[in-house]
């Protein structure tokens, strides 16, 4: 059974950086996809990118491209989720997802990580 | 981009009658359709996943129904646990463009 398990809050100034973990345990962690998902305060759930390690090609939502890296590293099952040139608008909290994988193509969530509340605030 | 919109924004229902919620597609993601529940400092959880595929561990009171850009999730005689918002979510393209609907939210009658 696999189990996401992110890192802690953040606070950050407006115009830094912010990087995000979400290790894995139990199953193959090359075999499957992640995604970060986001969750402003009291709004919907936002797609933001995602990565299949095993091809090591992430793919972004159009509105992050740019700002936002995701990746792998596999020898410790772990990924991660950095977003730079952060504005207030980026409090939120921040998920990581397993994606189920067919065909080479995304299709569901399952499980998701705790959440990562980031805060931006000057 | 494909713009998923659910119906209604809120849902009053009282405990152990039916609830129907419902998402609509802006073009079709045949059944390329999941849906998740979420609870208040939550993170969501998988529900129904292939339009009609109920994920593993999910009560059989919920059931998902729909193709192409109608979809529906019933949960009959809800519980007082149901009470959350839920969220449909199209995984149809590739490269991935995700979108999730803005959510249904089931509140107590």
């Amino acid at each position: 059974q696999v189990q996401l398990v992110q890192s802690g809050a953040e606070v950050k100034k407006p115009g830094s950086s912010v990087k995000v973990s979400c290790k894995a345990s139990g199953g193959t962690f090359s075999s499957y996809a992640i995604s970060w998902v986001r969750q402003a305060p009291g709004q919907g759930l936002e797609w933001m990118g995602g990565i299949i390690p095993i091809f090591g090609t992430a793919n972004y939502a159009q509105k992050f491209q740019g700002r936002v890296t995701i990746t792998t590293d596999e020898s410790t099952s772990t990924a991660y989720m950095e977003l730079s040139s952060l504005r207030s608008e980026d409090t939120a909290v921040y998920y990581c997802a397993r994606v189920v994988v067919v065909a080479a193509t995304y299709n569901w969530f399952d499980p998701w990580g705790q959440g990562t509340l980031v805060t931006v605030s000057s | 981009e494909i713009v998923m919109t659910q119906s209604p924004a809120t849902l009053s229902v009282s405990p152990g009658e039916r609830a129907t919620l419902s998402c609509r597609a802006s073009q079709s993601v045949s059944s390329n359709l999941a849906w998740y529940q979420q609870k208040p400092g939550q993170a969501p959880r998988l529900l129904i996943y292939g339009a009609s595929t109920r994920a593993t561990g999910i009560p059989a009171r919920f059931s998902g129904s729909g193709s192409g850009t109608e979809f529906t999730l019933t949960i009959s005689s809800l519980q007082s646990e149901d009470f959350a918002v839920y969220y449909c979510q199209q995984y149809n393209n590739w490269p991935p463009r995700i979108t999730f609907g803005q959510g249904t939210r089931l509140e107590i009658k």
